[in-house]
């Protein structure tokens, strides 16, 4: 069965960082692209970052761009996000998603709340 | 970016009675290598989005077959053959032939 756990959500102040974390089980990890989606309250799904399976690619919606990083490690079967100069505007549940090409999200985990506030 | 809209925002339907989603992009979604990477997704009050639909007009595993796909280019269609109370929640299509992937904003499936 295949699982996806993230981790590292909280409350952070404008400015501050933080490191989501997702423990993928159940499948080839290393396989896989692997994506990080965001909903703010109440909102819609907004795609965030993609990595490629073994992390040579990687893309991110503009608006994280310099800011956030995705990345991922193979060995632990692990995919993270760290999470810089943070906004009221990235206050939102991250989910992370196993992907393929042309798709984010054939599985998706329970998601873990960011909330950016003073 | 490729921009999605989806219509209707919000759609009441009785139980057993059809249902139709529209989903349009800013841009033709065929991939270079000949694919159309269209997805829909269903989000149910309080759990995380399932996929439903990939490529279009493919079923995800454990789908009911009341749900289907079509479409082309830059129109696509989600259908539910006869809507079931399990189907009320909020419905995305998604594409995955442009980098940034991009969300229609979401069409809200309720029972009348």
């Amino acid at each position: 069965e295949v699982q996806l756990v993230e981790s590292g959500g909280g409350l952070v102040q404008p400015g501050g960082s933080l490191r989501l974390s997702c423990a993928a089980s159940g499948f080839t990890f290393s396989n896989y692209w692997m994506s990080w989606i965001r909903q703010a309250p109440g909102k819609g799904l907004e795609w965030v970052a993609n990595i490629k399976q073994d992390g040579s690619e990687k893309y991110y919606v503009d608006s994280v761009k310099g800011r956030f990083t995705i990345s991922r490690d193979n060995a632990k079967n692990s995919l993270s996000l760290q999470m810089n100069s943070l906004r009221a505007e990235d206050t939102a549940v991250y989910y992370c998603a196993r992907a393929s090409t042309g798709t984010s999200g054939d599985y998706w985990g329970q998601g873990t709340l960011v909330s950016v506030s003073s | 970016d490729v921009v999605m809209t989806q219509s209707p925002f919000s759609l009441p339907v009785t139980l057993g009675q059809p249902a139709s989603i529209s989903c349009r992009s800013s841009q033709s979604l065929v991939h270079s290598d000949g694919n159309t990477y269209l997805n829909w997704f269903q989000q149910r009050p309080g759990q995380s989005p399932r996929r439903l639909i990939y490529k279009v007009s493919n079923w995800d595993s454990g789908v009911p077959d009341r749900f289907s796909g079509s479409g082309s280019g830059t129109d696509f269609t989600l259908k539910i053959s006869r809507v079931e109370a399990e189907d009320v929640g909020v419905y995305y299509c998604m594409q995955g032939t442009h980098w940034p992937h991009t969300f229609g904003q979401g069409t809200k499936l309720e029972i009348k």
